[in-house]
């Protein structure tokens, strides 16, 4: 199986909003509610940011959002803070005890 | 909170192999599901395969199926991930992470494997 199709970059200047994209198949972001994004630094583990789609795990603000649409997922980070500056990574189940995740997003902020 | 601590960064010569523990604590071992994921030099994160030691079972992607192999060991809370024959194309650094099922939650600092003769 493929990985899902993230955009290589997005970029927002502060206090605006970004949404990176994150794209499977019927297969796996189309017919599952367990996609996931994980913000990675330069060097550092992965962290989630949201889980079954739209869930914030505690301690994550609020300004990170997450929907989807058939067999395309997308994450929204608002009011963009300088600190958001990270790879991040869309992941979901694909059935049969497989996991894909996307090609990762660098998102910069101008 | 589970915190999970790996092993450290390994050298291995192409056709060796390779194993990596990640140590549990803040949890029962036998209550816990972990995953392995493995990121190449620059490149995205990549997902191995999975163990809940209370089931004693692993599931690996198919890409890695008959050349990686994931125990845990309850006595000292730690879970093994261990790859053969190597390539050089096996240089990556090597995470573990909880498995809560539908995502991945807390996570290892990394292991780096450079494969190289």
């Amino acid at each position: 199986q493929s990985a899902l199709t993230q955009p290589p970059s997005a970029s927002g200047s502060p206090g605006q909003s970004v949404t990176i994209s994150c794209t499977g198949t019927s297969s796996d972001v189309g017919s599952y509610h367990y996609v996931s994004w994980y913000q990675q630094y330069p060097g550092k583990a992965p962290k989630v940011m949201i889980y079954e789609v739209t869930k914030r795990p505690s301690g994550v603000p609020d300004r990170f959002s997450a929907s989807k649409s058939g067999n395309t997922a997308s994450l929204t980070v608002s009011g963009l803070q300088a600190e958001d500056e990270a790879t991040y990574y869309c992941s979901s189940f694909a059935g049969n005890n497989n996991w894909l995740f996307g090609g990762g997003t660098n998102l910069t902020v101008l | 909170q589970v915190q999970l601590v790996q092993s450290g960064a390994e050298v291995k010569r192409p056709g060796s192999s390779v194993k990596v523990a990640c140590k549990a604590s803040g949890g029962t071992l036998s209550r816990l599901a972990f995953t392995w994921v493995r990121q190449a030099p620059g490149q995205g994160l990549e997902w191995m395969g999975g163990i809940t030691p209370m089931f004693g079972t692993a599931k690996y992607a198919q890409k890695f199926q008959g050349r990686v192999t994931i125990t845990a060991d309850e006595s000292t809370s730690t879970v093994y991930m261990e790859v053969t024959s190597l390539k050089s194309e096996d240089s990556a650094v090597y995470y573990c992470a909880r498995d809560m099922t539908t995502w991945f939650d807390s996570w290892g600092q990394g292991t780096r494997v450079t494969v190289s003769s």
